[in-house]
């Protein structure tokens, strides 16, 4: 079975860290790109970062550069989501996901998500 | 402020059909033929429906199609369905840096 499961998430106060974990199992991990998306409470989808099969191609949202940094470990069929300086608007429910067509030499976000996580939560707050 | 446009909401009767509407730019939607739609019923994580425009992934109904003219994406469900009801959101690849964008969402109410 394909699946996708998140860890990692918590309440930190703001301006700490937190990192975020993904564990993939029943596909090829390191043939795929791999995302992560977040949802505020109540609110809409929103990308955060992706990154290419081989870490060759990476990609922010301009809400969290220069603060999340993604990363993956082909070995361990793992994502990763270092988040640093986090502030009370990174308070959402965050995904992994995977892109549905792996194709060597192209970035991340092309194709679509077709496998997500069931998500972790972050609250940021003092 | 989302980088794509949806209407907030839409609502048909039981085997009409609808259509969401994604508006972006020519440096998003209408610059390449890399848009996705995503069913989310509350609670749960989304699902992909369409993918690279008009593509449904193996398991999605055809009743669910997807088109693009212009700098604008479409979502039709046909046959509107009581299980169908649920948060749609587009996203689409960008030339930006960011790599990625979302829409921000419309709720479909079948009535």
């Amino acid at each position: 079975e394909v699946q996708l499961v998140e860890s990692g998430g918590g309440l930190v106060q703001p301006g700490r860290s937190l990192r975020l974990s993904c564990a993939a199992s029943g596909f090829t991990f390191d043939d795929y790109a791999m995302h992560w998306v977040r949802q505020a409470p109540g609110k809409g989808l929103e990308w955060v970062s992706g990154i290419s099969w081989n870490s060759g191609s990476i990609g922010y949202a301009d809400s969290v550069k220069g603060r999340f940094t993604i990363s993956r470990d082909n070995a361990k069929n793992s994502l990763y989501l270092q988040m640093n300086s986090l502030r009370a608007e990174d308070t959402a429910l965050y995904y992994c996901a995977k892109e549905t067509i792996a194709v060597a030499g192209t970035p991340p976000g092309l194709h679509g998500m077709d496998v997500w996580g069931q998500g972790t939560t972050v609250t940021v707050s003092s | 402020q989302s980088a794509l446009t949806q209407p907030a909401s839409v609502s048909g009767s039981p085997g009409q059909s609808i259509t969401i509407s994604c508006t972006g730019t020519s440096s998003d939607v209408g610059g390449y033929n890399y848009v996705s739609w995503y069913q989310q019923h509350p609670g749960k994580a989304p699902k992909l429906m369409i993918y690279d425009v008009s593509n449904r992934p193996s398991g999605v109904s055809n009743r669910f199609s997807g088109s693009k003219s212009g700098n604008t994406a479409s979502l039709t469900i046909s046959g509107l369905q009581a299980e169908d009801e649920a948060d749609y959101y587009c996203s689409s690849y960008t030339s930006s840096s960011t790599l990625l964008v979302f829409g921000g969402g419309t709720k479909l109410t079948v009535l």
